[in-house]
């Protein structure tokens, strides 16, 4: 089945910094999901990708769809501590039909 | 306010037991889902339905069983056959039946086998 690689798998950074995180696959994606998941909680959906090359922003985080269908980037800018997190992406495909297949995650730990 | 729901937050049992995680949506959503996280993981997909009445296994369903009886409510059992049953459960819905939708979430159960 397909599998969606992210890195890097987790990041410790100081607060104030920005943050970059990717997501690729052998295969082509026609939809991209970007969700975090706070500790303890389930998945949040943040951003949502539909069309090559699309570039979105939802406040502080913006992704965007790669030209290739095969990647996706999620950049958050000025990290608070409130970012603290799992973020996974997601798109169409696996082994159970055409199900959404995740990636492993990457976790956030910001510092104060 | 609408939402996916899922109880107990925390749940423990004993080795052997069949023990049922409840899900319940109210946004009128036609498919489900049910996943399995463990620690520092991604989510693994063990049952979706589609339609009321109707159900498919995902990649790790051996030793969980499911129904779909309303459109509501997606309970999942697991059973003493799921030979590592403790994890964090997550159910999901989606409205349509096209499983690229995206996915909404409820907060999850943990299950803890003793």
């Amino acid at each position: 089945g397909q599998q969606l690689n992210q890195s890097p798998q987790s990041m410790f950074i100081q607060e104030g910094e920005d943050v970059s995180m990717n997501c690729t696959s052998s295969s082509i994606f026609n939809t991209w999901l970007w969700y975090k998941q706070d500790p303890g909680e389930g998945p949040v959906l943040l951003i949502a990708l539909y069309k090559a090359g699309e570039l979105t922003s939802n406040g502080r985080l913006t992704a965007q769809f790669g030209i290739t269908r095969k990647d996706s980037f999620l950049n958050i800018s000025a990290s608070i501590p409130s970012d603290v997190g799992i973020y996974f992406c997601a798109g169409p495909g696996g082994n159970a039909g055409n199900m959404l297949t995740f990636g492993g995650g990457t976790r956030l730990m910001v510092k104060p | 306010d609408g939402g996916i729901t899922q109880s107990p937050k925390y749940l423990f049992r004993k080795e052997g037991q069949n023990v049922t995680l409840s899900c319940e949506q109210n946004l009128n959503h036609d498919a489900m889902y049910w996943y399995r996280q463990d620690p520092g993981q991604g989510l693994r997909l063990i049952y979706y339905s589609q339609i009321v009445n109707d159900f498919q296994k995902g990649d790790i369903a051996e030793g969980y069983s499911v129904s779909r009886e309303k459109k509501e409510s997606f309970p999942l059992t697991v059973t003493s056959a799921q030979k590592n049953p403790t994890a964090f459960y997550l159910c999901a819905s989606s409205r349509g039946q096209d499983g690229t939708d995206t996915q909404y979430f409820g907060p999850g159960t943990r299950l803890t086998v003793l």
